[in-house]
């Protein structure tokens, strides 16, 4: 079983809805990472949280320690949000999860 | 631009080909990653390094060597290349908890 599950695999969304991705994980963490990796592939970092919440522009991040879940949310998406969202844990190293290909159309 | 430099972008080897790919960071970052990603899967740690002068084996080590020869550059050898090794590999570095990624090599292994 993957230390780190995230959902849905995929999503797909029209202009402007409120999209939520989630990630859950089985271990202790120091740390969780939001990474976006656009279709040319180029990763690049979004968030890097231990708890609480963090906001940049129409992106989103939460997470809850005890329940070993965070949420990624994004506001008023937009085509160019297209992308690929990997959550990842920081262990001794760092896993990942497998991503969720998310499309938004105009 | 800062950020983490990776060579090449693509390549393809036959199998038992041996080839070097290159990765340098101008961050000053202490820790440097080399990761592959193959379709359906998360990324994987091949090996890293956590300050200069140090290597460590990751998740999924054999068939790869890594040489950190400097506080900028981090490589990483395929002696023999194997089908089993195509895939698109990442370059990265940390510091303070936040990650930069290269732009990725797309290795084919025919």
């Amino acid at each position: 079983k993957n230390e780190v599950e995230q959902s849905p695999q995929n999503l797909t969304a029209q202009e402007g809805e409120f999209i939520t991705i989630n990630c859950s994980y089985s271990v202790g963490i120091s740390a969780l990472h939001w990474l976006q990796q656009h279709p040319g592939g180029g990763i690049v970092s979004l968030f890097m949280l231990s708890s609480g919440k963090k906001k940049h522009g129409r992106l989103i991040a939460t997470i809850n320690i005890q329940e070993k879940h965070s949420s990624l949310h994004i506001t008023a998406s937009h085509p160019r949000d297209s992308a690929v969202y990997i959550c990842a844990v920081r262990l001794d190293d760092m896993r990942f999860g497998a991503g969720t290909r998310l499309t938004v159309k105009p | 631009n800062a950020g983490v430099t990776q060579t090449p972008k693509f390549q393809v080897l036959k199998t038992g080909q041996s080839m070097t790919l290159q990765c340098a960071q101008d961050m000053n970052h202490n820790s440097m990653y080399w990761y592959r990603q193959d379709p359906g899967m998360g990324l994987r740690l091949i090996y890293y390094s956590a300050s200069e002068g140090t290597t460590d084996k990751g998740e999924v080590p054999n068939g790869y060597n890594v040489s950190r020869l400097n506080k900028r550059e981090f490589s990483l050898r395929l002696e023999s290349a194997a089908p089993s090794q195509t895939s698109v590999y990442f370059c990265a570095s940390m510091q303070l908890g936040g990650y930069t990624f290269g732009s990725g090599t797309r290795l084919t292994v025919v």
